[in-house]
């Protein structure tokens, strides 16, 4: 069965740096594209960022750009997101997903990333 | 960027039938998917393709797609359906490609 099990998420301040780390068993992952995609407290769901199969393409949200890099391991099957210049307004939940032609059929539990001083 | 709108909020009756809309310019012509929300719990994908349902979830729901509004349907609605249900679409348009609507909080009375 698919799991993806996200990890690095904590408290951080403004201006600061995380690394999470979403780790997938159960598939082929060097087949897939793979996504993170956040929530704010209270709020939406918000895509942030995706990375091809073999990571040549990478596309990220704007209000992300500049700031985030998202990257991968297939020998690992192992999804990152490298988050700097963090600010408040990106306290969420950080999902790692994954991508069946334009669909996020699997998603795992998420990580809470709080940018508080 | 594509745009998606869905209302805030529907409220229906046990047994009764959910709609849920999302609105987008030309949507018809996209493929759209739907995810349902439980409070502390990732989303999960209960419509894809306008009208596909991935194994397990109850023929109760189903899609429709055309002009500018999808729709997501919940039939004779229980109690556990209650949720935040999102729509979601590909933009091949623009780099910012999966776009979700805001999100609809379906309460059941």
């Amino acid at each position: 069965q698919v799991e993806l099990v996200e990890s690095g998420g904590g408290l951080v301040k403004p201006g600061g740096s995380l690394r999470l780390s979403c780790a997938a068993s159960g598939f082929t992952f060097s087949d897939y594209y793979m996504n993170w995609i956040r929530q704010a407290p209270g709020k939406g769901l918000e895509w942030v960022s995706y990375i091809s199969s073999s990571g040549t393409a990478i596309y990220y949200a704007d209000s992300v750009k500049g700031r985030f890099t998202i990257s991968r391991d297939n020998a690992r099957s192992s999804l990152y997101l490298q988050m700097n210049s963090l600010r408040a307004e990106d306290t969420a939940v950080y999902y790692c997903a994954r991508l069946d032609t334009a669909m996020v059929k699997y998603w795992g539990q998420g990580t809470l990333v709080t940018v508080s001083s | 960027s594509y745009v998606l709108t869905q209302p805030p909020s529907v409220s229906v009756a046990p047994g009764q039938t959910a709609r849920i809309t999302c609105g987008g310019n030309n949507i018809g012509s996209k493929s759209v998917h739907w995810y349902q929300q439980k409070p502390g719990q990732a989303p999960v994908l209960v419509v894809y393709d306008d009208s596909d349902r991935p194994s397990g979830i109850p023929e109760r729901f189903s899609g429709s797609n055309s002009g500018n509004t999808a729709t997501l349907t919940i039939s004779r609605v229980e109690a556990g359906d209650e949720a935040d249900y999102y729509c979601q679409v590909w933009d091949s348009s623009s780099d910012q490609n999966v776009v979700f609507g805001g999100g609809t909080k379906l309460t059941v009375l």
